[in-house]
């Protein structure tokens, strides 16, 4: 089944100690997000890729940061945890608005997330 | 300032009822409006979208509503079961946005009880 997978599920880091999460997605999809979400919040969109195009969101800090290699992976690094930053991280992916003569829906897949946790 | 409220953190049915849950906004224009379902420890799941010239939209037991003039969408789910005890989310799609930016509420979490 197509679908987007996050790794690790669940992340135990100590303060200031960098951090990688990793999202793949079999969907084929030119769009890929990041998300925040903390307990009983809605989720908190940190960038998003479209294809390779980087778009950061205006209020997300310098510490968090994103790499898309190719199509299929996207990760996100965390350069100096801090206790603020431990929260589910959410992976999603959407199709390319302007494929085909209509705007697309805009519906998003996300993965299962990671659970971050920051001693 | 932009705003999406929706009713209550939480919401209590018995098995068999009808749920309804509220989503409201403040200056947004959405063109669509999306419902999500969250479990614990999971990340959201599409379930309806609805566009803002469509009055309603149903899927099986489920059934949303879209009033552009109150800025409100309501979400049921008929003949509730313990199965649907989630939290569910709205998500408005801004009109003219092509990047596919979705705005997210903070969701109502609904408990079914037998």
């Amino acid at each position: 089944d197509a679908m987007v997978i996050q790794n690790p599920r669940y992340q135990v880091t100590q303060f200031g100690k960098p951090v990688t999460l990793s999202c793949s997605q079999t969907l084929n999809h030119n769009v890929m997000y990041w998300y925040q979400q903390k307990s009983s919040q809605a989720p908190k969109l940190l960038f998003h890729y479209y294809d390779k195009d980087f778009n950061n969101e205006a209020d997300t800090p310098d510490n968090f940061q994103s790499r898309r290699p190719n199509t299929s992976f996207c990760f996100l690094d965390i350069r100096s945890p801090g206790l603020g930053d431990a929260a589910m991280y959410l992976c999603a992916t959407s199709r390319d608005r302007n494929s085909g003569r209509t705007l697309a829906k805009n519906i998003q897949y996300f993965g299962a997330g990671t659970r971050l946790s920051v001693l | 300032s932009q705003k999406i409220e929706q009713n209550s953190e939480a919401l209590n049915i018995q098995e068999g009822k009808t749920a309804t849950l509220t989503c409201n906004y403040t200056n947004y224009s959405p063109a669509y409006l999306q419902w999500y379902r969250q479990d614990p420890g999971r990340g959201p799941v599409f379930l309806l979208l609805i566009r803002e010239n469509e009055k309603e939209k149903r899927k099986e037991r489920l059934k949303v509503t879209f009033d552009t003039t109150l800025k409100q969408s309501l979400f049921h789910i008929t003949a509730s079961q313990p199965a649907d005890s989630a939290t569910y989310l709205c998500a408005l799609d801004i009109r003219g946005s092509t990047l596919g930016r979705l705005y997210f509420g903070r969701g109502t979490q609904l408990t079914v009880w037998p």
